[in-house]
């Protein structure tokens, strides 16, 4: 399927520090997902996002579902060695019926 | 929990042999889909199906087939295995719906000589 337009592509940061990534589409999406994906591993997902404007948390995550219906917001606090990963975006746009998009992933490195 | 399974975590295979992927899922999900997952490419849907003995073609078909006999399982058929097949492969499910999430099995990491 199409790709979304994930950024930043890759992130080298200190542990502690504040991460954020975000996600933008042509397209008007109904649902937002997040994903991270531990090396060699499948996705497992982190955050579900349902309506427009909505912000939920999981422990030191927050996800966005942006105003516009066309972007997304990942926000890590406090970041730990175990952060490490890709994460990636995904989602059904408006006129696509089923089929899902993802994202170009986000790979974070946490530095201790 | 939703636990998605795939047979196996590596497999090595020689090119022309016929390739098997299974995925098994206990949640009783309609949808299953297979990807193949490569550096820079990111996701890519091979196939997917909404229902047992029903099949779609996804956006890179070609090379692949796949069988659904039971609604719990889905198979990804290498016909004859190219090296340009080797790929991480990720099964997935999802209860009927484009606004449920999809639950990811932990792939199939693919090399063929």
């Amino acid at each position: 399927g199409q790709q979304l337009n994930q950024s930043p592509q890759s992130m080298f940061i200190q542990e502690g520090e504040d991460v954020s990534m975000n996600c933008t589409s042509s397209s008007i999406f109904n649902t937002w997902l997040w994903y991270k994906q531990d090396p060699g591993e499948g996705p497992v997902l982190l955050i579900a996002l349902y309506k427009a404007g909505e912000l939920t948390s999981n422990g030191r995550l927050t996800a966005q579902f942006g105003i516009t219906r066309k972007d997304s917001f990942l926000n890590i606090s406090a970041s730990i060695p175990s952060d490490v990963g890709i994460y990636f975006c995904a989602g059904p746009p408006e006129d696509t019926g089923n089929q899902f998009y993802f994202g170009t992933g986000t790979s974070l490195t946490v530095i201790p | 929990d939703v636990k998605v399974t795939q047979s196996s975590r590596y497999l090595v295979k020689r090119t022309g042999e016929k390739v098997f992927l299974e995925c098994v899922q206990d949640m009783d999900h309609e949808n299953m889909f297979w990807y193949r997952q490569d550096p820079g490419l990111g996701l890519r849907l091979i196939y997917f199906s909404y229902d047992v003995k029903m099949k779609e073609k996804g956006d890179i078909p070609e090379g692949y087939s796949v069988s659904r006999e039971k609604k719990e399982r889905f198979s990804l058929i290498l016909e004859s295995a190219s090296t340009n097949q080797t790929s991480m492969y990720l099964c997935a499910t999802q209860f009927s719906g484009a606004a449920e999430t999809q639950y990811f099995g932990p792939g199939t990491r693919l090399l063929v000589l």
